[in-house]
């Protein structure tokens, strides 16, 4: 079965400081992952993908195999970025699960 | 934005009720999903389709059905509804590639069983 966890419901942090989303996964075989943005008034749509190891508006996030783990993290963070955040897991079928989905604040 | 369409944007319905929500795209995309969004559970997986007629349950499938007749379209029908199904749905596409495609949305529909 596929299954993301996103432990943090909610995250304040300030201006500049660094933030960290978490993302854990299960899944037996080889998972492409995700990280979807919803801003305020807005589609949802994709910040990033693992396969790319691209970084978009400062975020980078690394699949930790050994960890099952797909982490969000941006050294500095800016107040356009509260939004909330989900993690996406696709296994070999194309079914894409999403977790729970993690609210970031951040304050002036 | 994708040519992804989803009608209608607001709905309120009764208990018990059937309820379609169609989703439309112009983009020609093999996979279609439908999600609910609620508070606490971010967004679950109802069912998808990956090409005409071949559709498969997701993880909240009961109480729902969905059908794909043509590539375009992708209905949602919740057969008796309810009030736990009052939510936000969305609905995405996906085209086909080496792993790792791009998921478009729409808008959402908002639903309200009374």
């Amino acid at each position: 079965a596929q299954r993301v966890t996103q432990p943090e419901k909610l995250l304040s942090v300030f201006k500049g400081a660094p933030v960290e989303l978490k993302c854990n996964y299960s899944y037996s075989g080889s998972p492409e992952l995700f990280w979807y943005v919803q801003y305020s008034r807005q589609r949802l749509q994709l910040l990033l993908r693992h396969i790319s190891r691209e970084s978009i508006k400062g975020f980078t996030a690394d699949l930790n195999k050994g960890e099952t783990s797909f982490h969000l993290k941006k050294p500095f963070a800016q107040e356009e970025d509260s939004a909330m955040y989900y993690c996406a897991l696709e296994g070999g079928s194309e079914k894409l699960v999403f977790g729970k989905g993690t609210k970031l604040t951040v304050n002036p | 934005d994708a040519g992804i369409t989803q009608s209608p944007r607001h709905k309120v319905t009764e208990t018990g009720t059937p309820v379609t929500l169609r989703c439309h795209q112009t983009e020609n995309h093999r996979y279609m999903y439908w999600y609910r969004q609620d508070p606490g559970h971010g967004l679950r997986l109802i069912h998808y389709s990956y090409g005409v007629k071949d559709t498969d349950k997701g993880e909240v499938s009961d109480g729902y059905s969905v059908s794909r007749s043509k590539t375009e379209d992708f209905l949602l029908t919740l057969e008796s509804a309810t009030s736990s199904q009052t939510s936000v749905y969305f609905c995405a596409i996906r085209a086909p590639g080496q792993g790792s495609t791009e998921a478009f949305f729409g808008q959402g529909t908002r639903l309200t069983v009374v």
